[in-house]
């Protein structure tokens, strides 16, 4: 039974660049969270999707988006490329509330 | 809203030592907690969940943690490590909305 998936697993994009991280779910989850792990930090939630709607939203501006496809798998997108979005972002998978989140092992973006 | 504070930036400890991880939250409704650890280069792995029910909550690799709902504590500990237990561990928190709310890690390092 696979886990979380992510690709890719790492990244180097410039300044002013978009990018794209893919996440495939844990076989049977449907919620997908996104989650950006600065470096020595511990990791910042951005946003959940459940049924292919943005469920809920964390303090990202809109630069960073997404979209959760049929399948559950899910994508992040992030415009206009800041130095400070260099990051490890982490996918993060459940089924209830009540039942831990699975987390990937995430995208090392690096933005030069 | 939820948040987390873990009490201790870095832990050393010698092997074979016991260790405390000490993690408190704010909350002003009933919620989950959770301990993960995340090696180098690594996602995050869970070790143990609280939901309900005992206060005493046992994980993986020997971990446990003790919830006191009036000190708002959720400490983790272990009696007797191990040098692979060298990682970073994140105490989180969330309600019944799927967005978990993460302290700011506590570095182990075992030493022989």
């Amino acid at each position: 039974d696979a886990g979380v998936t992510q690709s890719p697993t790492h990244l180097i994009k410039t300044r002013g660049q978009q990018v794209t991280l893919r996440c495939s779910p844990k076989s049977g989850h449907d919620t997908v969270s996104w989650y950006q792990q600065a470096l020595g930090q511990g990791p910042q939630f951005i946003f959940q999707y459940y049924e292919e709607e943005e469920r809920q939203r964390g303090n990202f501006p809109d630069r960073f988006s997404g979209h959760q496809f049929p399948n559950y798998s899910s994508e992040l997108n992030v415009n206009a490329l800041l130095l400070g979005d260099s990051a490890l972002y982490l996918c993060a998978s459940s089924y209830r509330v009540d039942q831990p989140q699975h987390f990937g092992d995430g995208t090392r973006l690096s933005i030069l | 809203a939820q948040s987390v504070t873990q009490l201790d930036s870095q832990v050393p400890v010698f092997e074979e030592a016991p260790v405390e991880l000490r993690c408190n939250y704010s909350s002003s409704v009933s919620v989950y907690l959770f301990w993960y650890v995340q090696y180098p280069n690594q996602g995050l792995q869970l070790l143990l969940k609280y939901l309900s029910g005992s206060t005493l909550v046992k994980g993986i690799n020997g971990f446990e943690a003790e919830f006191n709902k009036s000190q708002t504590s959720f400490h983790l500990r272990k009696p007797s490590v191990h040098i692979s237990d060298t990682a970073e561990y994140f105490c989180a928190v969330t309600h019944n909305d799927y967005k978990l709310s993460f302290g700011a890690g506590t570095t182990v390092t075992v030493r022989a």
